[in-house]
């Protein structure tokens, strides 16, 4: 009964390589959002989606595009992958895009070697 | 634009001992304020929050806040800590009806429990 799930947990590539994050949420919530949580533990928005729609892109490198198939799941694809991309990503959502509060996920964490 | 300070990186305090994490926020207006908890390999779990009303809040796990605006504050508190709380505090600011995407978030406290 997890309510903000993502796949995989741990993800080792080598640079160069394009990957994959999965989220899921079971809570009904209309918006979700994508994290990075670099080594310094620095939490900074990446995405967020309204009902499958973008709603705040800030400046991530365009190597970076998100995907949400509905409003239930929103997924991160990564291409040539950099070793500037290691972190932890996470994925949230909130009830609407007027609530502020957000429920996490558990975190992706990406290595890039 | 909004901010949100956190002082302290890291605070170790013992076992029994009672806690107070340090937040202080900059926001034009009337600030939606957050703690959130992170356990070692876990996502962020939500404290407690304000919006408004009572400035002192009860939040999960025995935690609260007091919202002071005269010294733009919102410091969280436990009387009592105990091994578990050991993990990552982060302050968080929002304004009502923004995206919660839109709400920052301060550097974050490390808390160490001593035995």
């Amino acid at each position: 009964d997890t309510a903000v799930s993502q796949t995989p947990k741990y993800l080792v590539t080598q640079m160069g390589n394009d990957k994959s994050i999965k989220c899921e949420q079971n809570l009904g919530h209309d918006t979700m959002y994508w994290y990075k949580q670099d080594s310094k533990k620095f939490l900074k928005i990446m995405f967020s989606y309204n009902n499958k729609e973008l709603i705040i892109n800030e400046t991530v490198p365009n190597r970076f595009s998100p995907k949400s198939p509905d409003k239930a799941h929103l997924n991160l694809h990564i291409n040539s992958l950099e070793l500037g991309d290691s972190a932890v990503y996470f994925c949230a959502s909130s009830r609407g895009t007027g609530a502020t509060e957000a429920f996490f996920g558990q975190g992706t964490r990406l290595t890039v070697v | 634009a909004q901010s949100v300070t956190q002082p302290d990186i890291h605070i170790t305090v013992s076992e029994g001992a009672s806690l107070e994490l340090r937040c202080n926020y900059s926001y034009g207006a009337t600030p939606y304020l957050f703690w959130y908890v992170q356990s070692p390999g876990q996502g962020l779990q939500l404290l407690l929050k304000y919006f408004s009303g009572d400035t002192l809040v009860q939040g999960i796990k025995g935690f609260e806040a007091e919202f002071k605006r005269s010294q733009s504050s919102f410091n969280l508190r436990k009387p009592s800590v105990h091994w578990s709380d050991a993990a990552e505090y982060f302050c968080a600011v929002g304004a009502e009806n923004t995206n919660a995407g839109k709400s920052t978030f301060g550097d974050g406290t490390t808390l160490t429990v001593k035995p």
